[in-house]
């Protein structure tokens, strides 16, 4: 099945700076890349995604990259602020198939 | 729309006794739901998928006779957590897919969760 790896667990970043995530998969069938943002307590938020026929979406300050060759895709926040701070999680699905998470980025945006 | 709900939103049993939550979408036909585990600082871990009126297929390492999901109808999944342990207090999340025209594709929708407190 599919396997998910996300570096880092843990970023601090100062406010105005930006923060890259980067996640790995296993199965090259995956097809659909999203990614969450979880605060304490609260359910995940979809807060961007893309799908393998493309190489990268951006939404304002947030922007993701898929390297197919590489099975890795990689979630760039500028311009970061405080409450930017959250856990993000990556995941990645095959098909119509279970869609499995990253361990989760713990990101802090200090003032 | 696409909105998930849950119910509880935590509950404290005691040890031994069994715990139901619901997972409700509301205004849109849930074909596919999905139900996680999460524990303290870690990441989400599916337990089940569960296609509507179809037995919920779960992950290797999950005891259906323990965690009993029933998917009856297109807007409510259950999650019932028979003879609960110390070792079962979690966040559990339910999230919802479909493939009715006029929702994205490939996206899971949420549930707020429910916190599993078995003392």
């Amino acid at each position: 099945g599919e396997n998910v790896e996300q570096h880092p667990s843990t970023l601090s970043v100062q406010e105005g700076d930006s923060a890259v995530i980067k996640c790995t998969y296993s199965d090259s069938a995956s097809n659909y890349f999203p990614w969450y943002k979880q605060e304490l307590g609260k359910r995940p938020q979809l807060i961007i995604d893309i799908r393998s026929n493309v190489g990268e979406k951006k939404d304002q300050r947030i922007a993701v990259t898929l390297n197919k060759t590489a099975k890795h895709f990689s979630l760039h926040i500028t311009e970061t602020q405080p409450e930017d701070s959250a856990v993000y999680f990556c995941a990645a699905r095959v098909n119509n198939n279970d869609m499995r998470f990253g361990a989760g980025t713990r990101l802090t945006v200090k003032p | 729309g696409a909105v998930v709900s849950q119910h509880p939103s935590w509950v404290i049993c005691k040890s031994g006794t069994s715990v139901k939550i619901e997972c409700r979408s509301l205004d849109f036909q849930a074909t596919t739901m999905f139900w996680y585990r999460q524990f303290p600082k870690q990441s989400l871990m599916l337990m089940a998928t569960s296609n509507e009126g179809s037995k919920a297929t779960y992950e290797q390492g999950v005891e259906k006779d323990k965690f009993l999901i029933n998917h009856a109808s297109l807007t409510l999944s259950t999650l019932t957590v028979t003879s609960a342990h110390p070792e079962d207090s979690s966040f559990y999340i339910c999230s919802a897919r479909t493939n009715l025209a006029g929702f994205p594709r490939d996206e899971q929708f949420f549930g707020p969760g429910t916190r599993l407190t078995v003392l």
